[in-house]
């Protein structure tokens, strides 16, 4: 059974300062995503990575994917107040059926 | 551009009564999925559909079944409703599968009183 993890599950950050979300996830799959969701809203789709070492960059968050770690990570720089929202990633099974969720990030930034 | 349609937004029902929800994927993508998120969680995986026929099914009760009709848009039926069904429901559609993006709908209400 597919298993994927991110830590932190809450993270509060000052604007203008870094951070790292990892996502762990537990077996073989080269496919892994990347969602947005603000409260009692949809999931925004931020990055899709489809191989080992893809990087992807958008704004201030770039996501880069390791398959043989089976870890992702999501990096902000000099975060602003409207990062502020919940991370998902997600695990595709392989078959591109089914995704798994990680737990979320819910991030604050406080200005 | 068009995105997931979904409806209807918010539904209140009472305990073992019927509901169903129903979503419209983009236009010409092929794939749907229906997604669960309780409060506080991450979203589950339901089912899926390619192509009109199921594809793959995660935990969805036995109580709700879904299909997907041949203009490509697809229903959740959720029968015998429990206090515990009370969630954001989500679907989602993409061209083709594996590696192409998945975008999600706004999602679906739905409160068991």
């Amino acid at each position: 059974e597919l298993k994927v993890e991110q830590n932190p599950l809450f993270l509060s950050m000052q604007e203008g300062k870094n951070y790292t979300i990892y996502c762990n996830y537990s077996t073989t799959s080269d496919r892994l995503y990347w969602y947005r969701q603000d409260p009692g809203k949809s999931l925004e789709s931020l990055f899709v990575l489809l191989s080992n070492g893809a990087v992807k960059q958008e704004g201030r968050l770039m996501a880069s994917l390791d398959t043989k770690a089976r870890l992702s990570t999501l990096h902000i720089t000099a975060a602003v107040h409207d990062l502020s929202a919940t991370y998902f990633c997600a695990v595709d099974n392989n078959a591109g059926n089914m995704l798994t969720f990680g737990g979320g990030t819910r991030l604050m930034v406080k200005p | 551009a068009a995105g997931v349609i979904q409806s209807p937004r918010h539904l209140i029902k009472e305990k073992r009564e019927t509901a169903t929800l129903k979503c419209y994927p983009i236009p010409r993508h092929d794939t749907v999925y229906w997604y669960q998120q309780g409060p506080g969680q991450d979203p589950q995986f339901l089912i899926s559909f390619y192509e009109k026929m199921q594809s793959d099914k995660g935990s969805i009760p036995d109580r709700f079944s879904a299909q997907q009709f041949s203009d490509y848009h697809s229903e959740l039926n959720m029968s015998s409703l429990e206090l515990g069904d009370s969630a954001l429901y989500f679907c989602a559609s993409s061209l083709g599968g594996s590696g192409n993006t998945i975008y999600f709908g706004e999602g679906s209400w739905l409160t068991v009183v």
